[in-house]
């Protein structure tokens, strides 16, 4: 069984400040791991994928997140918010061996104000 | 490439009324899915086809069935809406090898009244 938790429904910032969205994960193997971003009215976007090649990953528009293994989170951040980043962004993981079937499961999503 | 399609964009159904929900997909995808987004609730599976000719039910099938109908589309059908149904469902693909992303359509947003 997996399932991914974010902490935090509402998350806001001011421009220019540091933005963390919390994501942890449970996961019977290990997991592969994603970030999505859904602006208002549109599809979703991946942001970035963990896939076991390297702990830190950097995704589009200067966000990156770490997987650290002992916490089982998989936390995002970008350093310095802008207003172009307000929208809802969801974590999700796919396990990463076994089924070949990619299936996700996403967490319940995180909404992103920024204020300026 | 468009990428994922999907239509319609919006509709309003009857309760008790039917319609089919179209998605396709220009990448030579092999797996498709159907999820559908509450507020609160993230994204959750449908149905899914790995495959062409296979389906597969996910988190919350009850309500719906799928037609795998070749490697392109995949389209959902509710026979019977109910209010319950009311949601906006979003279909994506993945190439089926590798590292699992999917690939999302635009969304339909349907209101059963």
């Amino acid at each position: 069984a997996q399932s991914v938790t974010q902490l935090g429904s509402h998350v806001s910032v001011s421009e220019g400040a540091l933005v963390l969205l919390r994501c942890n994960y449970s996961s019977s193997v290990p997991p592969y791991l994603f970030w999505y971003v859904q602006y208002p009215n549109q599809g979703l976007q991946l942001l970035l994928k963990y896939t076991s090649a390297a702990t830190l990953v950097k995704g589009i528009n200067g966000f990156e997140a770490e997987f650290k293994k002992s916490e089982t989170s998989f936390h995002l951040t970008k350093p310095s918010a802008h207003m172009s980043d307000a929208a809802e962004y969801f974590c999700a993981v796919s396990r990463g061996r076994g089924s070949t079937l990619g299936r996700l499961y996403f967490g319940r999503g995180t909404q992103l104000t920024v204020w300026p | 490439n468009a990428g994922v399609t999907q239509t319609p964009k919006f509709q309003v159904l009857k309760t008790g009324q039917s319609m089919t929900l179209q998605c396709a997909q220009d990448m030579n995808h092999n797996s498709m899915y159907w999820y559908r987004q509450d507020p609160g609730m993230g994204l959750r599976l449908i149905y899914y086809s790995a495959s062409e000719g296979t389906t597969d039910k996910g988190e919350v099938p009850n309500g719906y069935n799928v037609s795998r109908l070749n490697k392109r589309e995949f389209s959902l059908r509710l026979e019977s809406a109910a209010p319950s149904q009311t949601s906006v469902y979003f279909c994506a693909s993945r190439k089926g090898t590798g590292l699992f992303e999917q690939y999302f359509g635009p969304g339909t947003r349907l209101t059963v009244t």
